[in-house]
Formats: C-alpha cells, structure tokens, sequence
C-alpha cells in the first residue's frame, strides 16, 4: 500500500538557519504530494503541494520538489524563524483517496 | 468564517466510562474524516464519511469506537467503555467530495482517560 517516510525529529536549528525535512513515498501510481504543519494547540494546516513529477510547491517562504526518480519530496526554507516552530507532516494522495501521512517532524527553532 | 468546531477541547475520563467527541465541519464540505494522533503512531484515519454516509471505518481501532454523522453539520466518535490506550488527541477534518486533497482540520480534542 502507500505509504509516507519522513525523517525523525525533534530537529532543532538556530534563527536564520537552512532547513531540510526529508521525505519519501511508496505508491503505486503517481499520487499528489503535501506538506501539512500543525502549530502548537492547533489542527494541521496545507502548507504546500505538488501534483506531478518536477513540480514545486512553495509558500511562506517553504519549497518541496516532486522527485520521482527517488520518490521524494524533501522541505526547506532558507532561513527559518522562531514562529516557524511546530509539527510538519508529508502526505500523499492517489486517485482521489484518503490522504496517508507520514509521522511527522517536530521542528524547533531556537532564536 | 467559521472552521471545523469540535468539542470538548480537553476531555479527562476514568476507564470504562463513555467518550462522546463532537464535531462539526465547514458549511457546505461534504467528506468528513475523523483522525487520532499518538506519539507511537503518529496520524491514524479512524473512518470517513461521504455525504454523510461512511465510506471506510477500517482505521477504526475496535468495537468500542463508533461513529455517526446523522447530518451534514454534525458527526459523534463514540468510544464505550474507554480504555487508558485511547489516550490521545482526536482531529476531525473536512473537505469537499471533489478536493479530497485540502482537508480543513479542527483543533483537536484531547483525550486523557484515567
């Protein structure tokens, strides 16, 4: 079945540090991938997506390239913020299914 | 706009008493999806529903959890009796049938049972 495999956590960085969160995926076609943050307290939030081989989404300054060749969809941001602090999950979604996630990567930003 | 409400926020029980979580998605979303999120486990859909009608509960854990969603603005997850490894926070999410892709996600209840 399909599946989502993200790096463990918690990763801590300084302010103004690049960041990388890695992830890959198993399916059986080509699904659409996401990024999903959850901010403390609150329920998690699309952050960005990509629907076929080579895109890249990108928002509030986070990018993740669709790698199909090494199934991938790793984020970064360039130069993170303490606000950036919170819980990102990768997902995917094939055909019009439910979406699977991944298990997610605390990230933690120190100022 | 109002997002996906659920209800209680924080829920402390004892074992074997009744769990009723409430939910109630964005106005014109037809799919409703309840999850629960563990360390061990991460992000689990339990069930979801289409128009009101469940479509796939195979995500539900056992016997005690049901879940109804009697109409389009309000869906229950019921666990009867409660168990101290049902400890965990309970998200419900909505979405149109057609953008499967973009859930709209609740707050969350937290679930400590005793």
């Amino acid at each position: 079945g399909n599946s989502v495999t993200q790096m463990e956590g918690p990763v801590t960085l300084s302010e103004e540090a690049f960041l990388t969160i890695n992830c890959t995926y198993t399916a059986t076609g080509y699904p659409s991938l996401f990024w999903y943050v959850q901010y403390p307290g609150e329920g998690l939030q699309l952050l960005l997506k990509a629907t076929k081989a080579d895109d890249k989404g990108s928002n509030k300054g986070f990018e993740a390239t669709y790698r199909k060749e090494t199934t991938s969809f790793h984020l970064e941001k360039g130069s993170v913020q303490v606000s950036d602090s919170a819980v990102y999950f990768c997902a995917l979604v094939e055909y019009g299914n439910k979406l699977v996630f991944g298990a997610g990567t605390i990230l933690r930003v120190k100022s | 706009d109002a997002g996906v409400i659920q209800s209680p926020r924080h829920e402390v029980t004892e074992m074997g008493q009744e769990v009723t979580l409430r939910c109630k998605p964005i106005s014109g979303h037809n799919s409703l999806f309840w999850y629960r999120q563990t360390m061990m486990r991460g992000l689990e859909l339990l069930i979801y529903f289409n128009n009101n009608v469940p479509i796939d509960d195979s995500g539900m854990p056992e016997d005690r959890f049901s879940a109804k969603m009697p109409n389009a603005s309000f869906s229950t997850l019921k666990i009867q009796p409660s168990e101290p490894r049902d400890s965990a926070v309970y998200f419900c999410a909505s979405s149109l049938q057609n953008n499967r892709e973009k859930l709209f996600f609740g707050s969350g209840t937290q679930l400590s049972v005793l």
